[in-house]
């Protein structure tokens, strides 16, 4: 099945700073989801973004499907910012249970004050 | 609008047992997926569903099982429960398959304790 991998597992940052976040995926998707889980545990979606770019206040992201990556953007980070972030991708070719949506282990962020 | 209910929030149980979880997604969605996350494994695909019909399903034994009503609310089972099935059970649901349809809304999820 497609492996999709992020980078960095952790990161640490002061409030303020800006942060970019990698999800590289190892087949061709037809969909692709950014999402952040808070401390409490749920999860937000943040992005649908299979192709292209997006942008939702300080948070955009861009997906280059050729290259099979994605990039969250965060600027001016804040202490809310914390937590998992995950992305989640699925292949494009409907190949029996293959086809299902597949989450990255996440980005542990750390925003201190 | 109401977002995805799951309940219960938390559950013990003991090994052996079974136990039914419920997901009533958001008003209009009649995609409902189930996932199970551990700090080993993370998040982990069990099934989809769309129109009553089990659209995939992930690599999990037969013990988990689930189905989905004609209102879209789901359920989901696992029988003989065991020490291994602790974990975050999480729900989401999604207008319909397809593009951005398929934009996900995930539930705040049913902590399942197996001693």
């Amino acid at each position: 099945g497609i492996q999709v991998e992020q980078s960095p597992p952790d990161l640490i940052l002061q409030e303020g700073a800006n942060s970019t976040l990698r999800c590289n995926f190892s087949d061709s998707v037809n969909n692709l989801q950014w999402f952040h889980q808070n401390p409490w545990g749920q999860l937000i979606n943040l992005f649908y973004i299979p192709s292209g770019t997006k942008q939702n206040g300080r948070l955009s992201a861009t997906t280059v499907a050729t290259e099979r990556y994605s990039l969250l953007y965060i600027s001016s980070s804040q202490t809310t910012d914390s937590g998992v972030y995950f992305c989640a991708a699925r292949p494009s070719n409907p190949g029996g249970s293959n086809y299902k949506l597949t989450f990255g282990k996440g980005t542990l962020l750390t925003v201190n004050p | 609008k109401a977002g995805v209910t799951q309940t219960p929030r938390y559950l013990i149980k003991t090994r052996g047992q079974q136990v039914t979880l419920s997901c009533s997604p958001i008003s209009g969605h009649r995609s409902v997926s189930w996932y199970q996350q551990t700090p080993g494994q993370g998040l982990q695909f069990l099934f989809e569903y769309f129109s009553e019909t089990q659209r995939n399903k992930g690599n999990f034994p037969g013990r988990f099982s689930g189905r989905q009503f004609s209102n879209s609310r789901s359920e989901m089972n696992v029988s003989t429960l065991e020490l291994g099935d602790s974990a975050l059970y999480l729900c989401a649901s999604s207008l319909a398959p397809g593009g951005a349809g398929e934009k996900l809304f995930f539930g705040s999820g049913t902590q399942l304790s197996v001693l």
